[in-house]
């Protein structure tokens, strides 16, 4: 069974520190993402890649960078962390074919 | 990026029933993707339907796509309690387009 995999489920953090949040996917993808969803406003798109070494700002990058440094691997960093991050992060991978995209299952994270 | 926009925002229903949403979307598209997210989890690819199809069935799932009216619709027949999630529709415009997700629309099924 094809997998994403988000390295924490839950995660509590404290204002300045800087996050790590990975990915990992095992399906070969090129493409990978990541998202925060907030209630009433939908999932947004933070960053993605369609390739290893190559990034692309979403829809809202302030305050996050990310690292491809292996294709299966996609990590999204904090890097000092404030409460207005709290939310949920989704990352997700395709190859643009049939399948969609497969989302892992989510990192809630809370800034406090 | 091609966002979708998903109508109602919320449905409630019997279960048994049939349950429809639809979605909207802005420019043209190589193909739309629906997907469900049961609460606190990541989304489920359900079904995609690309552009020059008009209608795709899988199981009690029946999409529907007009691409001249920019718009898909999503049917569950038969609902059951476990439909329970929230719907998003992923209007993909092919290449290096950035498929964004909209609010989705939470759909509640009775038992």
């Amino acid at each position: 069974d094809v997998k994403v995999t988000q390295s924490s489920r839950y995660l509590v953090k404290r204002t300045g520190e800087k996050v790590f949040l990975e990915c990992v996917q095992d399906m070969d993808h090129e493409n990978m993402f990541w998202y925060r969803q907030d209630p009433g406003l939908g999932l947004r798109l933070i960053y993605f890649s369609y390739d290893v070494k190559m990034k692309e700002k979403g829809d809202i990058p302030e305050g996050y960078s990310v690292s491809r440094e292996k294709k299966e691997r996609f990590s999204l960093i904090l890097e000092s962390a404030s409460t207005n991050q709290t939310s949920m992060y989704l990352c997700a991978s395709t190859d643009r074919g049939l399948y969609g995209y497969t989302f892992g299952s989510g990192t809630r994270l809370t800034v406090v | 990026s091609q966002q979708g926009e998903e109508d109602p925002q919320a449905l409630s229903i019997q279960e048994g029933e049939n349950a429809t949403m639809n979605c909207s979307y802005k420019t043209s598209i190589n193909n739309l993707q629906w997907y469900r997210q049961n609460s606190g989890r990541g989304l489920v690819h359900l079904i995609l339907i690309r552009s020059n199809e008009r209608e795709k069935h899988s199981g009690r799932l029946r999409v529907t796509l007009d691409t001249s009216k920019k718009s898909s619709s999503l049917l569950i027949t038969a609902s059951r309690a476990a439909d329970t999630a929230s719907y998003f529709c992923a209007p993909d415009s092919g290449g290096y387009q950035k498929v964004t997700f909209g609010t989705g629309t939470k759909l509640q099924v009775i038992p």
